[in-house]
């Protein structure tokens, strides 16, 4: 039990279609980070938000957003969803201190897009 | 860029069998290295990690040793269970400290 939760655990959406995936940190901890995990594949890191500002970004394309709150929930939001944006989408949280932090997964939202 | 190779599974053991799952990494600087286990339709738990050079990461009878020589972290168990039947992630932290990297994950099958 990492104290993370997601929701919706399941989601169906169609091409074209936005969607809003929604994450509550463990208490006080200053740092969210979004994953993409594929079929069969390692997690691939979306971005990070650090005190609300996005602090690191991967290889995803603009449609991937977010926002962090500061009660410790985050979104991320896709926009214009692809067939390949079909996947397990994770959330991490972590205190950030002295540049070292553990990121502590939550269950994870399935979405599938058709 | 960096990067997390680990071995291909999956890896099929008996229950007591030795457990080891190879992890190399190539990376610029020093990053932290870390074992995740994702159950089946679950997300990520911290297993084990090793921060720096030498460090000995272990918890619930597994182990991993940061080697710096040979850029490697491979996990390693004395005798699995069945309830270790799991998908196994080597990961590392990106140079600006703010990213996961991830292998593909191994997939371990333990029998009784």
């Amino acid at each position: 039990e990492t104290g993370v939760t997601q929701s919706p655990t399941h989601l169906i959406k169609t091409r074209g279609q936005q969607v809003t995936l929604r994450c509550s940190s463990q208490s006080g901890h200053n740092t969210v980070s979004w994953y993409q995990q594929a079929l069969g594949q390692g997690p691939q890191f979306i971005f990070q938000y650090y005190r609300e500002e996005e602090n690191g970004r991967g290889n995803f394309p603009p449609r991937f957003s977010g926002l962090q709150f500061p009660n410790y929930s985050s979104e991320l939001n896709v926009n214009a969803l692809e067939l390949d944006d079909s996947a397990l989408y994770l959330c991490a949280s972590s205190l950030q201190v002295g540049g070292e932090e553990t990121q502590y997964f939550g269950p994870g939202t399935r979405l599938l897009v058709l | 860029g960096d990067s997390v190779t680990q071995m291909e599974g999956p890896v099929t053991l008996s229950e007591e069998a030795f457990l080891t799952i190879n992890c190399t990494y190539t990376a610029t600087g020093y990053p932290s290295l870390f074992w995740y286990v994702q159950y089946p339709g679950e997300g990520l738990q911290l297993l084990l990690k090793a921060t720096k050079a030498d460090d000995k990461g272990s918890n619930k009878g597994f182990e991993a040793t940061y080697r710096k020589e040979t850029t490697s972290f491979h996990l390693e168990k004395g005798s699995v269970q069945v309830s270790d039947s799991a998908v196994y992630f080597c990961a590392l932290t990106n140079q600006a400290g703010t990213a996961l990297i991830f292998g593909k994950g191994t997939t371990l099958s333990v029998s009784s």
